[in-house]
């Protein structure tokens, strides 16, 4: 079975430029999540979609972050603009479903210079 | 916010039992108990998961007290690639996974 897929794997930018990260998760898988890891600490959610439709993004900072999942499948976290405090790990999960234990795939390490 | 306290670090000599403790002492009825891994540069790894009965699988035993208040990871022979940071983590199914910053064990040959 093919794992969560993430792309790019590294990035490096300059504070006020834009950047997105690409997530392909498990096939047939309902539940995905976007969690930002900062260095130290453990992961802390930013989104949850069912679907295509979002069930948590309390924790997303609306004014530079932004996310969607075209279809139900694929999703897309982009940032705009960039602070340095955005350098971290930008981990993707999936879940079969919302009750589900969840898989992650191995990230993007971003750095905002 | 992580409803979970766990030790920062631990060491564990190659070929031991690996014995993590977790405590969640204001767990709800209808909070599972989670356990997940992170090998250096990886993404969080699923270990085993509980409600109120101890649970084992191949990776990992699950032992959880009768008050819920406190539960214990079981890594029955640690290798060198059990080294990792293992998170403790209660969870209502269905919603967000809240991660703290979890135990650093290292694995000592």
């Amino acid at each position: 079975e093919a794992g969560v897929a993430q792309s790019p794997r590294y990035k490096i930018i300059e504070k006020r430029q834009s950047v997105a990260f690409w997530c392909n998760p498990i096939s047939g898988h309902a539940t995905l999540y976007w969690y930002q890891q900062i260095l130290g600490q453990g992961p802390k959610l930013l989104i949850q979609f069912q679907n295509n439709g979002v069930v948590d993004d309390s924790q997303l900072p609306k004014d530079r972050f932004s996310a969607e999942r075209l279809k139900g499948v694929d999703s897309t976290l982009k940032i705009q603009p960039a602070k340095l405090e955005d350098s971290a790990v930008y981990l993707c999960a999936s879940s079969l479903e919302a009750g589900g234990e969840a898989f992650f795939g191995q990230g993007t390490r971003l750095t905002v210079v | 916010d992580a409803k979970t306290t766990q030790p920062t670090s631990m060491d564990c000599a190659e070929g031991r039992a690996a014995n993590l403790p977790c405590n969640h002492s204001t767990i709800s009825g209808n909070e599972y108990v989670y356990w997940y891994r992170q090998i250096h540069s990886q993404g969080p790894q699923y270990i085993i998961h509980g409600l109120k009965n101890n649970e084992t699988n191949e990776m990992a035993s699950l032992i959880i007290t009768e008050d819920r208040k406190s539960s214990t990871l079981i890594l029955p022979h640690a290798t060198l690639r059990d080294t990792a940071v293992y998170y403790c983590i209660v969870r209502v199914v269905g919603y967000q996974f809240y991660f703290g910053t979890g135990t650093s064990l290292t694995v000592i040959p």
